[in-house]
């Protein structure tokens, strides 16, 4: 079955920029979503397909996908922005829902 | 405004079975494809299952097949999830979901989830 990898955990000052990673054979052929959870609260959508925002998630969350990585980027750091965070796509070939094993992002 | 409202949970023994409920409103149920998502407790999210718009058109995560059992009710605008043969390992948060943006899109729209703790 398909599998996205991500690091445990990223480190970031506020105000720089964080990178989150999610590799995957592949995934730049596939359509990314990333999803934001604070502790105690359910999952929100971040980015869909690759590099879209819903309405209210702020300019400051972008996404990129190509080759076997998609990264999720947080430019201009908030201590609001510790959260985890999961990369997730649709195995086509398993038609299973799948996700990555999450980051926790930190914010110094 | 869309709202996913989780409901089933509790302490349930190894080997007993559950039923979680989903109760949806602020749109078209029968529109819309959902999801369960499970996460342990200190762990990541975990894929369950989904049913499409076709109630028929189902699929489960390996680790649970044969074990777990997606409906919907789109009368009453609810979808379930049958657990049984529940193990330790099965205790989790579970989420309900539903898809946005087209079939097989982002999960745009989650619950506050339904806690299922199996314990003897």
């Amino acid at each position: 079955s398909y599998v996205l990898t991500q690091p445990p955990s990223v480190s970031v000052a506020p105000g720089k920029t964080a990178s989150i990673p999610c590799g995957g054979v592949n995934v730049g052929t596939k359509s990314v979503h990333w999803y934001q959870e604070r502790p105690g609260q359910a999952p929100i959508l971040v980015i869909f397909y690759d590099s879209d925002r819903p309405a209210g998630i702020p300019e400051r969350f972008s996404g990129s996908n190509s080759g076997n990585t998609a990264t999720l980027t947080i430019s201009r750091v908030e201590a609001g922005d510790e959260a985890d965070y999961y990369c997730q796509v649709w195995d086509r070939s398993s038609n299973h829902v799948v996700f990555g094993g999450g980051t926790k992002l930190t914010v110094l | 405004e869309v709202q996913l409202v989780e409901s089933g949970g509790g302490l349930v023994k190894p080997g007993g079975s559950l039923r979680l409920s989903c109760a949806a409103s602020g749109f078209t149920f029968s529109n819309y494809n959902f999801h369960w998502v499970r996460q342990a407790p200190g762990k990541g999210l975990e894929w369950v299952s989904s049913i499409r718009t076709d109630p028929k058109n189902v699929d489960y995560a390996d680790s649970l097949k044969g074990r777990v059992t997606i409906s919907r009710d789109n009368t009453n605008n609810l979808v379930y999830l049958q657990l049984n043969s529940l193990r330790a390992e099965d205790t989790a948060m579970y989420y309900c979901a539903r898809e946005s943006g087209g079939s097989r899109g982002p999960l745009g729209y989650w619950g506050q989830g339904s806690l299922v703790t199996v314990s003897s």
